[in-house]
């Protein structure tokens, strides 16, 4: 238990749904951010937030829209996916974006699209 | 950015002490030294990190060259609860402190 929770832990959805999903971490930390793993290849970095405020989009396609009404809640709107957006959304969260803060990974969602 | 370099896998024997090497040669002066590692169906979890000076903590210890060229993650006795990708990551101030994970080192353990 890493004080960040994410749901739903999977997701399967058609092209043409519209879904979210919810990250919450419970540790009182500042900084949020979004990453996708897909397989066979690293995570990739997606969104940072800190104090609520979008710090950091890295070329996200916009069908990927995220939200962050508080320090504790961060959200992915997903619409109108393709199939290899298909991967596992992982969210994390630090006490601020340092290069020496640790960030601490929720358990991810696993998205499949049709 | 700065990269490293680290082996795909590696095998241990339980018990035994492991050796996890990284390779950073283009590692600047403010960049930390960073360990993660991703357990089977589980996100990322830190484990230890450093700047110049070899760190211990309860997970693991982590020895630094001292040219900070390379630097090696070392479990003193692995479970086979260790099994899992471990990450070497350089975190730079003027990339706002991301992580930028590379491939890792899949690491299994024998019993």
């Amino acid at each position: 238990e890493t004080g960040v929770t994410q749901t739903p832990r999977h997701l399967v959805m058609g092209m043409t749904n519209k879904k979210s999903l919810k990250c919450e971490q419970h540790l009182g930390h500042n900084a949020m951010y979004w990453y996708k793993q897909s397989a066979k290849k690293p995570l990739e970095l997606m969104f940072v937030y800190n104090f609520k405020e979008q710090t950091e989009n890295n070329s996200v396609p916009s069908r990927f829209s995220p939200e962050c009404p508080n320090s504790s809640h961060l959200f992915l709107h997903l619409h109108t996916l393709q199939p290899e957006d298909s991967a596992l959304y992982l969210c994390a969260s630090s006490q601020d974006p340092g290069r020496w803060e640790t960030q601490y990974f929720g358990p991810g969602t696993r998205l499949l699209v049709l | 950015d700065a990269k490293t370099t680290q082996p795909n896998s590696m095998e241990s024997n339980e018990e035994e002490p492991v050796h996890l090497p990284c390779n950073h040669s283009t590692i600047s002066g403010t960049d930390y030294i960073h360990w993660y590692r991703q357990l089977p169906s589980q996100g990322p979890e830190y484990v230890i990190h450093g700047l110049t000076s070899n760190v211990n903590n309860r997970m693991a210890s982590l020895a630094i060259a001292e040219d900070r060229k390379s630097s090696t993650l070392i479990l003193h006795r692995a479970t086979l609860r260790d099994a899992a990708v471990y990450y070497c990551i350089l975190r730079d101030n003027n990339q706002g402190g991301k992580l930028i994970f590379g491939q890792g080192t899949e690491l299994s353990v024998k019993p």
